[in-house]
């Protein structure tokens, strides 16, 4: 069974410049989750989305960051402008079904670097 | 406000030793703990959990306990191995399958 696949693995841009991130969760998986990990920090949910529906973005900092799940497979999330502090590992996982406290998978990550 | 506290952000542990690594949460209304476990360059992959309304749960080298009371878990290896080194994350379960993680601590299993 294939995992959860994010690209791109790594991305360094300036202050200002606009990114985004791409996610492809387990077949089958409805729940989808982005989360930010900064250095040295446990991962911190940004959105949860069930299907192609947001549950909760309550930790999303809507002024520069987004995130869509078309058609409730792939997701992206773009941050624009970005900010030194968004520095981090952007993470991804899926899992079966919310309300059952189905395992949480995690692809592997994208690091950003903002300089 | 961290729900989720690891208070040790590394450990040192001689290889056949047991490894103990603690957790303390704040919120009661958490139903599930669980423990992921994270090598460089890769996303955490789920270890070992515990429901809220047990105390101990054991998998192979791998046991946690969980004191209610005391808004504490711990995580025991035993025996240790250099394989274990990576960086562990306690994580508590909300309403919704929200996770909440700790700050994570670096375990060093020395051969």
């Amino acid at each position: 069974e294939a995992g959860v696949a994010q690209s791109p693995r790594y991305k360094i841009i300036e202050k200002r410049q606009s990114v985004a991130f791409w996610c492809n969760p387990i077949s089958g998986h409805a729940t989808l989750y982005w989360y930010q990990q900064i250095l040295g920090q446990g991962p911190k949910l940004l959105i949860q989305f069930q299907n192609n529906g947001v549950v909760d973005d309550s930790q999303l900092p809507k002024d520069r960051f987004s995130a869509e799940r078309l058609k409730g497979v792939d997701s992206t999330l773009k941050i624009q402008p970005a900010k030194l502090e968004d520095s981090a590992v952007y993470l991804c996982a899926s899992s079966l079904d919310p309300y059952s406290g189905d395992t949480q998978y995690f692809g592997p990550g994208t690091r950003l670097t903002v300089l | 406000d961290q729900q989720v506290k690891q208070n040790s952000p590394s450990l040192s542990v001689q290889e056949g030793r047991i490894s103990i690594l603690n957790c303390d949460y704040t919120n009661s209304m958490f139903d599930y703990f669980l423990w992921y476990k994270k090598y460089p360059a890769e996303g955490p992959t789920f270890l070992i959990s515990i429901s809220s309304i047990k105390d101990k749960n054991e998998d192979g080298r791998f046991t946690v306990f969980l004191n209610k009371s005391a808004k504490h878990l711990s995580l025991h290896i035993v025996p240790s191995q250099p394989g274990d080194s990576a960086v562990y994350f306690c994580a508590a379960r909300a309403a919704g399958n929200k996770l909440t993680f700790g700050g994570g601590t670096r375990v060093l299993v020395k051969p």
